[in-house]
């Protein structure tokens, strides 16, 4: 099956802590982009970062790194220093392609992070 | 510069009821994804509309239509409701149907008793 799977469910640190957030996938498609977004309280999703499956660079932006190993099929996240606001759902996500040349979108079911100050 | 707005914000229906939920794109977007999102899990892919037609679709049945306009809005439209159809309803636009770059609404939360 093509999916995506966070195993943490719910995440609870305290400020100040680094936390990685996991994200494994599953797909035939040889090419595919990965993204992370962030769900605050207020519902809206909140783009965080994109990658296309010829890019393994890591990436630093600010607090927050991802690590994208293609041998593994493993997409991760890190906060570094995490602070009370970065308490969201985060999800991973996955292009998948369809027939005809069709895509969509296929989302983990996420996971909670809470920081407490 | 607006960005993705969704009406209404919260809708309770009866179950066998029809809902219909709106979208406006960002200014410039001409493609809107819908999302179905249940409580604790992540968002379901429905369908995307552009150019006024039904692009792609994910695994919905066909109580679940839509609706693009000339002017790129959309609507979202379920029939016969179902309990389990309760959830955050999502909508997302972008310039063309690649799923590179989308804008998320704040959704519409549709409760179904």
């Amino acid at each position: 099956a093509q999916k995506v799977t966070q195993a943490q469910t719910e995440i609870s640190v305290v400020e100040k802590e680094d936390v990685t957030l996991d994200c494994v996938y599953e797909t035939r498609d040889t090419t595919y982009y990965l993204f992370w977004y962030k769900q605050p309280p207020s519902g809206e999703l909140v783009f965080l970062i994109r990658r296309n499956s010829f890019d393994e660079q890591n990436e630093i932006s600010g607090r927050y790194s991802w690590n994208f190993q293609k041998s593994t099929s493993s997409f991760n996240f890190t906060i570094t220093a995490s602070q009370v606001v970065d308490s969201a759902v985060y999800f991973c996500a996955l292009t998948l392609k369809g027939t005809g040349g069709s895509e969509k979108l296929v989302f983990g079911k996420g996971t909670k992070l809470t920081v407490n100050p | 510069d607006a960005g993705v707005t969704q009406s209404p914000t919260h809708l309770i229906k009866t179950r066998g009821q029809q809902v219909t939920l709106r979208c406006s794109p960002k200014s410039g977007h001409d493609t809107v994804s819908w999302y179905q999102q249940a409580l604790g899990q992540g968002p379901q892919f429905i369908f995307q509309y552009y150019e006024e037609e039904e692009r792609q679709r994910g695994n919905f049945p066909d109580r679940f239509s839509g609706h693009q306009f000339p002017n790129y809005s959309s609507e979202l439209n379920v029939n016969a409701l179902l309990l389990g159809d309760s959830a955050l309803y999502l909508c997302a636009s972008s310039l063309g149907t690649s799923f590179y770059e989308q804008y998320f609404g704040p959704g519409t939360r549709l409760t179904v008793t």
